[in-house]
């Protein structure tokens, strides 16, 4: 399995833009992990899903974030407008089931300029 | 809401040296997990313990979680340059997703 594929690897945007982060979980992972992480604040869980449901998007800063699961293998994050603050590394992990080992993947670097 | 601390926030040492590193909470988890996150990648996780007391060992680092399930330490023998990373606890309850640590960074010069 290729593991955990996120896009883009690096995104940089001017404030106010929109931004979409993509994410492919391992196949057969029910659990899907939005986690953003900065030097400040660590790693935070932003929002997950179990079966394309979202379950928790309590971590979700502002209505300014969004995600969505439209289906098994693929998911977005969407920031919309994007400011300078959100400038972090958002990750995306999946698990086959809940507590259990979390895979990551390798992370977009995004800078709101 | 669960909070763990880790320690220390930085740490820098030679080639062949041994070193441990702590994580601490005042929250009882039902697992905590240890992942190691090298420049540019995710976490990828080292160990899960479960039991309170537990000892495991993977090749140099030796994991233990505390008798009340609240810490948790990794001990790294002769620590080599491919440990270098920012080391992660993370602690589970049912129920409840992880919550993670704030992170020891590893610096191991040759």
């Amino acid at each position: 399995d290729a593991g955990v594929i996120q896009s883009p690897r690096h995104e940089v945007t001017e404030m106010g833009q929109e931004v979409t982060l993509r994410c492919k979980p391992i196949s057969g992972h029910d659990y899907l992990f939005w986690y953003r992480q900065t030097m400040m604040r660590g790693l935070e869980l932003l929002i997950y899903f179990n079966n394309n449901v979202p379950i928790d998007d309590s971590g979700m800063p502002e209505d300014r974030f969004s995600a969505k699961m439209p289906n098994a293998s693929f998911s977005t994050l969407k920031i919309q407008p994007s400011e300078p603050r959100d400038s972090a590394v958002y990750f995306c992990a999946s698990s086959g089931f809940p507590n259990e080992k979390l895979f990551f993947g390798s992370g977009t670097q995004l800078s709101v300029l | 809401t669960q909070l763990l601390e880790q320690s220390p926030q930085f740490l820098s040492i030679q080639e062949g040296e041994n070193l441990t590193v702590y994580c601490n909470s005042s929250s009882v988890f039902s697992s905590l997990q240890w992942y190691r996150q090298e420049p540019g990648e995710g976490p990828v996780l080292l160990v899960t313990v479960v039991t309170g007391g537990e000892v495991k060992k993977l090749k140099r680092l030796t994991f233990q979680f505390g008798d009340a399930r609240k810490d948790s330490s990794l001990h790294i023998t002769a620590a080599q340059p491919g440990d270098t990373g920012l080391y992660l606890c993370a602690g589970g309850s049912y129920g409840q997703n992880f919550v993670f640590g704030p992170g020891t960074r590893l610096s191991v010069l040759p």
